[in-house]
């Protein structure tokens, strides 16, 4: 079995702030994904990255920037946080287009 | 758009009661459905993926497609109080070698000792 660890658990930041969230898993997938889980609209994907250093955007892309460092690990970037804003993101890992499997997510909350 | 609809929002079933969650679709094309588990903070738990029309057991979840009717629904058989989660239901469509998944907003399960 493996586990993909997102950090932090928790992040509160401050309207306009450039905040980054890490996840890292050791199943050895090759794809990675971050969702966006907001109160009553699902899980909306941000960005996936196919293999280390590719990048394609998901619906939700805008106002984010990720990085795929390495086949391990996937970076999140939100570029400008938005006042009040409340969310949790999750990352996920696959084998290709096989089951995802989830971190455990961080909550995000801007003052 | 492809979108996936789940019912009822939220379910409370007593120890022992079957619990049923449905899931519809607007895509019968979709290559397969999947239905995972939220427990309160924590992420997501794959419980099955269906692809074929029939019935899929995993443990004491049972999943049913009929994609002819654009539905699927999971069964849960003697639900425990540690089943209360959030459960939600997602399709999968490949895209290359990879899928696309669109979620549903999930049904509220409680379970009551």
């Amino acid at each position: 079995g493996g586990i993909i660890t997102q950090t932090p658990k928790f992040l509160i930041g401050q309207e306009g702030q450039k905040l980054t969230l890490k996840c890292q898993q050791n199943f050895n997938h090759d794809t990675m994904y971050w969702y966006r889980q907001d109160s009553g609209k699902g899980l909306r994907l941000i960005y996936y990255s196919i293999t280390e250093n590719d990048l394609q955007k998901g619906d939700l892309s805008e106002g984010y920037d990720a990085s795929r460092e390495k086949k391990s690990s996937f970076s999140l970037t939100v570029t400008s946080a938005q006042k009040n804003e409340m969310a949790v993101f999750l990352c996920a890992s696959s084998h290709r287009g096989r089951e995802q499997y989830f971190g455990p997510g961080t909550r995000l909350t801007v003052l | 758009q492809q979108k996936v609809q789940q019912s009822p929002e939220s379910l409370t079933v007593s120890e022992g009661a079957m619990a049923s969650l449905n899931c519809t679709f607007s895509d019968g094309t979709s290559d397969n459905f999947r239905w995972y588990r939220q427990h309160s903070g924590k992420g997501l738990e794959v419980l099955v993926s269906i692809f074929s029309d029939g019935e899929k057991e995993e443990g004491r979840f049972t999943a049913h497609l009929n994609r002819a009717s654009l539905h699927v629904s999971l069964h849960i058989r003697e639900p425990q109080p540690s089943d209360s989660a959030v459960y939600l239901c997602a399709m999968s469509k490949f895209v290359g070698d990879n899928s696309k998944l669109i979620w549903g907003l999930g049904t509220s399960l409680v379970v009551n000792p």
